[in-house]
């Protein structure tokens, strides 16, 4: 069992158009993330959520919209799409009060905007 | 703000050498957590290596240990008699407060590439 799931693992996509990606993680973790990996390969924090709570939130385009049901799962929408976009997003969980606090990462979601 | 700075962008080893990939940070938070991470070709990120700042000894673990240097805000990973599948992006990070898990931030990135 895959324990930070997201998908899809490839989009590729017009400008203009709405995307989502979705991320499960069956650990039991509390807090669950999303970073952003450019083409320089730099890791950019994007939002946070606690219990379904949003802790951090970025300077993000309010076009990104996460939205978490539950703390098992945090959805990333994009509207309107740009070509600055195109990205790998990484979802992320951690267990905010438990050992060493690691974050366990999803294996990545290649967004291509056109 | 916290910030973490990861000073070679690339880094090349003789396998079975060791090596030396550096971090320094920068926070006003008395409590923190620094972590290594690698992220091979493939692009999955992998967990390596955790130091608390307040744990008295450097974390090792297996080939990896973290040279943490508290008063030169510095965690500088050395791996040990590299091998060839080593060869990846290390990226360092830092946790603000040891039980605050919501703010992990990343340094840029150092790949090495590790010479047969």
């Amino acid at each position: 069992d895959t324990a930070v799931s997201q998908t899809p693992k490839y989009l590729v996509t017009q400008m203009g158009n709405d995307k989502s990606i979705k991320c499960e993680q069956n650990l039991g973790h509390d807090t669950m993330y999303w970073y952003k990996q450019d083409s320089k390969k730099f890791l950019k924090i994007m939002f946070s959520y606690n219990n379904k709570e949003l802790i951090i939130n970025e300077t993000v385009p309010n076009r990104f919209s996460p939205k978490s049901p539950d703390k098992a799962h945090l959805n990333l929408h994009i509207n309107s799409l740009e070509l600055g976009d195109s990205a790998v997003y990484f979802c992320a969980s951690s267990q905010r009060t438990s050992g060493t606090g690691e974050l366990f990462f999803g294996e990545g979601s290649r967004l291509t905007v056109l | 703000a916290q910030k973490i700075t990861q000073t070679q962008p690339g880094m090349f080893v003789q396998e079975k050498e060791a090596v030396t990939l550096d971090c320094t940070y920068d926070t006003s938070d008395p409590s923190y957590g620094l972590f290594w991470y690698k992220q091979p070709s493939s692009g999955e990120m992998i967990f390596l290596i955790y130091q608390g700042s307040y744990d008295q000894q450097n974390a090792t673990e297996g080939r990896y240990s973290l040279n943490f240097q508290k008063a030169r805000k510095s965690a500088n990973l050395v791996i040990s008699a590299s091998q060839l599948g080593d060869s990846a992006m290390y990226f360092c990070a830092m946790r603000r407060a040891r039980y605050n898990n919501n703010d992990m931030r990343f340094g840029a990135g150092t790949r090495l590439t590790v010479k047969p």
